[in-house]
């Protein structure tokens, strides 16, 4: 079935790194892929998003690449803040309205 | 603009109590839809609406009805509680059809069920 996972439930970096948060897809019709940021005690947050026609995406400091080959996406934050701490979901949408979320991976930014 | 708002933030209910969440935004969006997020796991879509007096099942949706009588409004309800619907329950919106575009959260429900 459709599903969307994360390689890494957890991930350490230290303050000024860059940081790389990986997500796998199985739905190979999907065309539409987002990253969401959740905080602590809140509701997720758009950080970026790509569409299947394209490989890269770049935002403030955020990159998203997009491997359809392998079915794979990833997440890249340049020199991680410590306000980059947080769950970060990748999801994508398989058509219609309907988007599947991955489980998550916490990010953890050492000072 | 308050975005999505939601309401209560808290809510403590027993079993086979009835509660309805409610959630409103303020951004002339079309689309609104109810998800849940349970530990260790993504968020699951309960149900969604396309538009005022339009709404469909999403992923999940035993145990709960939503309708649509406006643009800004979209509550859950919940109609016999159990304890497996302890859960954070997120409501979203988006100013399209949902292709192609962001969806925007409130800052959640967190309900628990004993």
């Amino acid at each position: 079935g459709e599903s969307v996972g994360l390689h890494l439930p957890t991930l350490s970096v230290q303050e000024g790194d860059n940081s790389i948060i990986n997500c796998a897809y199985s739905n190979s019709a999907s065309d539409y892929f987002i990253w969401y940021k959740q905080e602590s005690g809140k509701g997720p947050q758009f950080i970026i998003d790509i569409r299947s026609n394209m490989d890269k995406r770049q935002g403030q400091r955020v990159t998203v690449l997009l491997n359809k080959t392998v079915k794979h996406l990833s997440l890249q934050i340049a020199a991680t803040q410590p306000g980059d701490s947080a769950v970060y979901f990748c999801a994508e949408n398989t058509g219609g309205f309907k988007t599947i979320f991955g489980a998550g991976t916490r990010l953890f930014v050492k000072a | 603009n308050a975005g999505v708002t939601q309401t209560p933030k808290f809510q403590v209910l027993k079993t086979g109590q009835s509660m309805t969440l409610q959630c409103a935004q303020d951004m002339n969006h079309e689309y609104m839809s109810w998800y849940r997020q349970d530990p260790g796991m993504g968020l699951r879509l309960i149900h969604y609406s396309v538009g005022a007096g339009i709404t469909d099942q999403g992923e999940v949706p035993n145990g709960y009805n939503v309708s649509r009588s406006t643009t800004e409004d979209f509550p859950l309800r919940l109609l016999s509680a159990a304890p497996s619907q302890t859960s954070v329950y997120f409501c979203a919106s988006s100013y399209s059809e949902g292709f192609y575009n962001e969806q925007f959260f409130g800052p959640g429900t967190r309900l628990t069920v004993l």
